[in-house]
């Protein structure tokens, strides 16, 4: 089973603060993602990668930066953290194979900046 | 642009009955994927069923379907004999297969299974 590991369940930062959300995948997967989770919003996609040192923007990348040095691991970076940055962040991975590949995720972060 | 839209934002079904989830897409591609998450009050993102846009059948996964109309673009979510368990949000994405690996989602559904 692909496993996608999320270091932080909960996180509480204050405002100003540089944090750093780390997502590590042991299937050897190409592409990784991380997505914010708002209620009535859903998910929306923030940063993709879909090889090491390769990333693109997604739907709403302004505020995050991500790093992807090794294959197994993508992280998501907040230059300064703000309010308007509380939210569920989900990484997740796939395959590029097969059209069909899901996404495989991890258990999220639920980060708070106060 | 992709866009995935789920109009239902909650609904109720009584337990053992059928529950048809929406989703329409929209997209210029014609080679694309569509997928269905659940996920519970738990957090985790559960993968459910997927559906090619070339694929001449519906999806099916145990209690799970896909109808999926092209011509309509809705990929319906079916959810057959329903159980407690299946109160959850519901979640419907797409990728596009031409060219990019993004996968962008709906809003989601919360379904309420009722005893």
């Amino acid at each position: 089973d692909v496993k996608v590991t999320q270091s932080s369940r909960y996180l509480v930062k204050r405002t100003g603060e540089k944090v750093f959300l780390e997502c590590v995948q042991d299937m050897d997967h190409e592409n990784m993602f991380w997505y914010r989770q708002d209620p009535g919003l859903g998910l929306r996609l923030i940063y993709f990668s879909y090889d090491v040192k390769m990333k693109e923007k997604g739907d709403i990348p302004e505020g995050y930066s991500v790093s992807r040095e090794k294959k197994e691991r993508f992280s998501l970076i907040l230059e300064s953290a703000s309010t308007n940055q509380t939210s569920m962040y989900l990484c997740a991975s796939s395959s590029p194979d097969r059209g069909g590949s899901p996404l495989h995720f991890g258990n999220g972060t639920r980060l708070t900046v106060t | 642009a992709q866009k995935i839209t789920q109009t239902q934002p909650g609904m109720f079904v009584q337990e053992k009955e059928a529950v048809t989830l929406d989703c329409t897409y929209d997209t210029s591609d014609p080679s694309y994927g569509l997928f269905w998450y659940k996920q519970p009050s738990s957090g985790e993102m559960i993968f459910l069923i997927y559906q090619g846009s070339y694929d001449q059948q519906n999806a099916t996964e145990g209690r799970y379907s896909l109808n999926f109309q092209k011509a309509r673009k809705s990929a319906n979510l079916v959810i057959s004999a329903s159980q407690l368990g299946d109160s959850a949000m519901y979640f419907c994405a797409m990728r596009e297969l031409s060219g990019t690996y993004k996968y962008i989602f709906g809003t989601g559904t919360r379904l309420k299974v009722l005893a």
